[in-house]
């Protein structure tokens, strides 16, 4: 199986700052990968899809990178209603596996 | 509106057994692959089954092989999933998922949710 490793597991932040969270594929993933945004109590919400491109209603202030095998969730500009855990997934290959979590919180 | 309902999770002792279901609405089901996604108490999202549209081609997480069964009625818009020799580490919150068909080479990642029902694994 794959594995989808995320740097850090948390992070803390001053509203307005650019954030940046990591995801690692242990082998080729095509750049199937999405970025989910699960805020306390509620269910995930696809933000990226395809590594880059923003699911339709997602802020723009959200972003997506990839680079071989390394991928980035960027947060231009932090917002207090950004608060939340998000994970990245890879649906190159069955089965289908979610990285552990980036805890996001607001200083 | 998509909207995705599931029902069942109950608490069950070790060995145990549990149907769990996803009624589907809003959207034309029998066209859409479906999914099973769990998450522990206070853990991360794990994988746990996929079901292509027709029912034909399936795929499960390592941890669940053999003793969970996903299954579909299109004629009901209604998911399954069928959990045997259950075990505490089942212990989660069981969401259906499913996402649009792929469109122009483009796969999109699980796009719709359900509010996810409770098993509990426990004497």
């Amino acid at each position: 199986d794959i594995q989808m490793t995320q740097s850090p597991s948390t992070l803390s932040a001053s509203a307005g700052d650019r954030v940046t969270i990591t995801c690692r594929a242990s082998q080729s993933i095509n750049n199937w990968l999405a970025w989910y945004q699960q805020k306390p109590g509620k269910v995930p919400k696809l933000l990226i899809y395809k590594a880059f491109s923003l699911e339709s209603g997602v802020p723009s202030r959200f972003s997506g990178s990839a680079s071989g095998t390394e991928f980035t969730l960027t947060i231009s500009s932090l917002q207090p209603d950004d608060v939340a855990t998000y994970y990245c997934q890879q649906y190159n290959t069955y089965p289908w596996t979610f990285g552990p979590g980036t805890k996001v919180e607001i200083k | 509106e998509v909207q995705l309902l599931e029902s069942g999770g109950d608490l069950v002792q070790p060995g145990g057994s549990l149907r769990l279901s996803c009624a589907a609405s809003g959207f034309a089901f029998g066209g859409y692959d479906m999914n099973w996604v769990r998450q522990a108490p206070g853990k991360g999202l794990d994988y746990v089954a996929t079901i292509d549209f027709s029912g034909a081609t399936i795929y499960y997480a390592d941890s669940v092989k053999g003793r969970f069964t996903i299954s579909r009625d299109n004629s009901m818009n209604t998911l399954y999933l069928q959990m045997n020799s259950l075990r505490a580490e089942d212990t989660a919150v069981y969401y259906c998922a499913t996402r649009n068909a792929c469109a122009n080479g483009v796969c999109y990642g699980l796009q719709q949710w359900g509010q996810g029902t409770l098993v509990t694994v426990s004497s």
